[in-house]
């Protein structure tokens, strides 16, 4: 079992440029879940996905955009990028409706010049 | 989701129990406690959760008061690789819009 993958691994965007992250959830979840991590503070929550509709969100702007395909893997969208953008994305993948754990990735690692 | 309070650092001796205390007092009857690590530049790693009785695994114990108002984290043997930061985190189980605070920096020492 690969667990939750992410690409890409790293990037660097340029101000205002568009950006495109994709998470394939572990074997058998149905849940994917975006977060947001600045340097030195806690994962912050973007939006979560199941059953290809967007089901919960954070306090995040629209130029934060998702998607989930029926495979259950997940792209998360980011336009028109501000400095303040730069940050490690992570995914984690759960089982909707269960008291269960969720799996993250690795991240990708954004960085806006 | 219930707001969680940790201190933002502690230290262990390798080899020593490390508690980690978390205040979850206004958490609901419907909120579980989880907790989750994050070693440095990795994604968070689940460690353990429970809702009202204490609970094992092969990582660590889970101590939930009787109130519920708060937890403690116990890494039975710290090691090195213990080194982290721990989320304690309170959520209606279920739906995974997991909040995070900026947790406790466990630093494990020779």
């Amino acid at each position: 079992d690969a667990g939750v993958t992410q690409s890409p691994t790293h990037l660097i965007k340029t101000r205002g440029q568009q950006v495109t992250l994709r998470c394939s959830p572990k074997s058998g979840h149905d849940t994917v879940s975006w977060y947001q991590q600045a340097l030195g503070q806690g994962p912050q929550f973007i939006f979560q996905y199941y059953e290809e509709e967007e089901r919960q969100r954070g306090n995040f702007p629209d130029r934060f955009s998702g998607h989930q395909f029926p495979n259950y893997s997940s792209e998360l969208n980011v336009n028109a990028l501000l400095l303040g953008d730069s940050a490690l994305y992570l995914c984690a993948s759960s089982l909707w409706g269960l008291n269960t754990e969720a799996f993250f990735g690795q991240g990708t690692r954004l960085t806006v010049v | 989701d219930a707001k969680t309070t940790q201190p933002p650092s502690m230290d262990c001796a390798e080899g020593r129990a490390a508690n980690l205390p978390c205040n979850h007092s206004t958490i609901s009857g419907n909120e579980y406690v989880y907790w989750y690590r994050q070693i440095h530049s990795q994604g968070p790693q689940y460690i353990i959760h429970g809702l009202k009785n204490n609970e094992t695994n092969e990582m660590a114990s889970l101590i939930i008061t009787e109130d519920r108002k708060s937890s403690t984290l116990i890494l039975p043997h710290a090691t090195l690789r213990d080194t982290a930061v721990y989320y304690c985190i309170a959520e209606s189980g279920g739906y995974q819009k997991v909040t995070f605070g900026i947790g406790t920096k466990l630093q494990v020492i020779p």
